[in-house]
């Protein structure tokens, strides 16, 4: 099974920075099927990005994800305090489709 | 509206039984293939099962192979995870969710069923 480790494991910035969430997978992922995931506190999981780069219904285009093979990317163009949350990738090109241990994301 | 709406979680004694229900409304059930996630402070989260669109064919996690049984009933757009069996590991919440997990990402999500199996 693909293994994806996310880095760093907590960030901390102030509103209006740039974010960078990486997502290392153990081997390529098939044909980009990479998605991101935010989940807040007490709710359950929004996909974002599939397709490593296409957004989601709904979601503000401060969100990118970008990457191939075994390197992807999500970033945050402008973080704002309603993006406080865990974010996750995933990949669900190979058997069985797994997930990233997640990346915390607080404000200061 | 779309929306998924979990039921069934509860306290369960190891080795015992649970079956969670997963209603679907605001989109055409039947067209879509489903899948179980379960979420753990521990372990994240983790793909369970999923089922056709049809029914006819499912999926499981290695984990819990012979012990859970996904299902469906189109008529009544619900999801259905028959869980026996049951660990101390398999505390977790689960959500029901669209799509197999396997070229497909995971767009529509439930609110989650918190189960708990202790003793």
């Amino acid at each position: 099974e693909i293994v994806l480790t996310q880095s760093p494991g907590t960030l901390s910035l102030s509103p209006g920075e740039r974010v960078t969430l990486s997502c290392r997978a153990s081997q390529s992922v098939s044909s980009s099927y990479l998605a991101w995931y935010q989940q807040k506190p007490g709710q359950a999981p929004r996909l974002l990005i599939f397709g490593a780069s296409s957004r989601a219904t709904g979601i503000p285009d401060r969100f990118s994800g970008s990457g191939s093979g075994t390197d992807f990317t999500l970033t945050i163009s402008r973080v704002e305090p309603e993006d406080v949350a865990m974010y996750y990738c995933q990949q669900y090109g190979s058997s069985p489709q797994t997930f990233g241990q997640g990346t915390k994301v607080e404000i200061k | 509206e779309v929306q998924l709406l979990e039921s069934g979680g509860g306290l369960v004694q190891p080795g015992g039984s649970l079956r969670l229900s997963c209603a679907a409304s605001g989109f055409a059930f039947s067209n879509y293939a489903m899948s179980w996630v379960r979420q753990t402070p521990g372990t994240g989260l983790e793909w369970v099962s999923a089922i056709s669109r049809s029914g006819d064919t499912t999926y499981y996690v290695d984990s819990v192979k012979g012990r859970f049984t996904i299902s469906r009933d189109n008529s009544k757009s619900t999801l259905y995870l028959q869980m026996n069996s049951l660990r101390a590991e398999d505390t977790a919440t689960y959500y029901c969710t669209d799509g197999s997990g396997t070229y497909t990402a995971f767009d529509i999500w439930g609110q989650g069923t918190m189960v708990t199996v202790s003793s």
